[in-house]
């Protein structure tokens, strides 16, 4: 079954840095891997999916990596916004296959200072 | 992209009660999915819910405790039963995107106080 990891736990930065959070996968035959955002108190929001059969995504300033054989994933934010304030999560489905429920790891709660 | 919307969206209950939540999405979708996320936890995935047939709970959780229905192609419910303090949670359903990319997309989420 995949296990997910996620560092760092929290990060604070200043606004207009760029900024990388990290999430790591046991199981190389990952399907997909994708990136969620949850704002406090509210349900998640899909930010990027990325295919086992691609190494990048890109929507915005959000840039989304996966290296199945290191077992790695990085989502690259760029020019940070205060608005970019929230916790970041990264998931991949529990068996091999696309068609399952995700493990997620225990997310980035990132805080962009104005 | 699929639009999912949960009722209630929150809900403070009694220890011993139970509390059925809905998930309805505005596409017909082949998998949902419910979660649950415990306070300062990410989210668990609690069990699939596939249109006609019984659902499939994940390890620690049982039927007897969430009870499953799926009686269409838009539509679930959840039921927290006989419920603990230790049941307070958000509870979220999801559901599979098109077959092509296996994308998942969640509701708003039933946040869930047991006193």
């Amino acid at each position: 079954k995949q296990e997910v990891t996620q560092i760092p736990a929290a990060l604070s930065v200043p606004e207009g840095e760029n900024l990388v959070l990290n999430c790591s996968f046991t199981d190389s035959a990952i399907y997909n891997l994708q990136w969620f955002r949850q704002d406090p108190g509210k349900g998640l929001t899909s930010l990027l999916l990325i295919q086992s059969s691609q190494r990048e995504q890109t929507s915005g300033r959000l840039n989304a990596s996966l290296d199945k054989s290191s077992g790695r994933s990085t989502l690259y934010i760029a020019a940070s916004q205060p608005g970019d304030s929230a916790t970041y999560l990264c998931a991949g489905p529990n068996s091999g296959g696309g068609a399952d429920g995700l493990t997620f790891g225990k997310g980035t709660h990132l805080i962009i200072q104005p | 992209s699929a639009v999912i919307s949960q009722k209630p969206s929150r809900d403070i209950c009694q220890r011993g009660t139970s509390l059925t939540i809905q998930c309805q999405v505005d596409s017909q979708v082949t998998m949902m999915f419910w979660y649950r996320q415990q306070p300062g936890q990410s989210l668990t995935l609690i069990a699939t819910a596939n249109q006609g047939s019984e659902a499939t709970y994940e390890s620690g959780f049982v039927i007897d405790k969430f009870p499953i229905s799926r009686p269409n192609l838009t539509f679930s419910t959840l039921t927290v039963s006989n419920m603990s303090p230790e049941d307070s949670s958000i509870y979220l359903c999801s559901v599979l995107g098109a077959t092509s990319s296996y994308e998942q997309y969640f509701g708003p989420g039933t946040r869930l106080t047991v006193t």
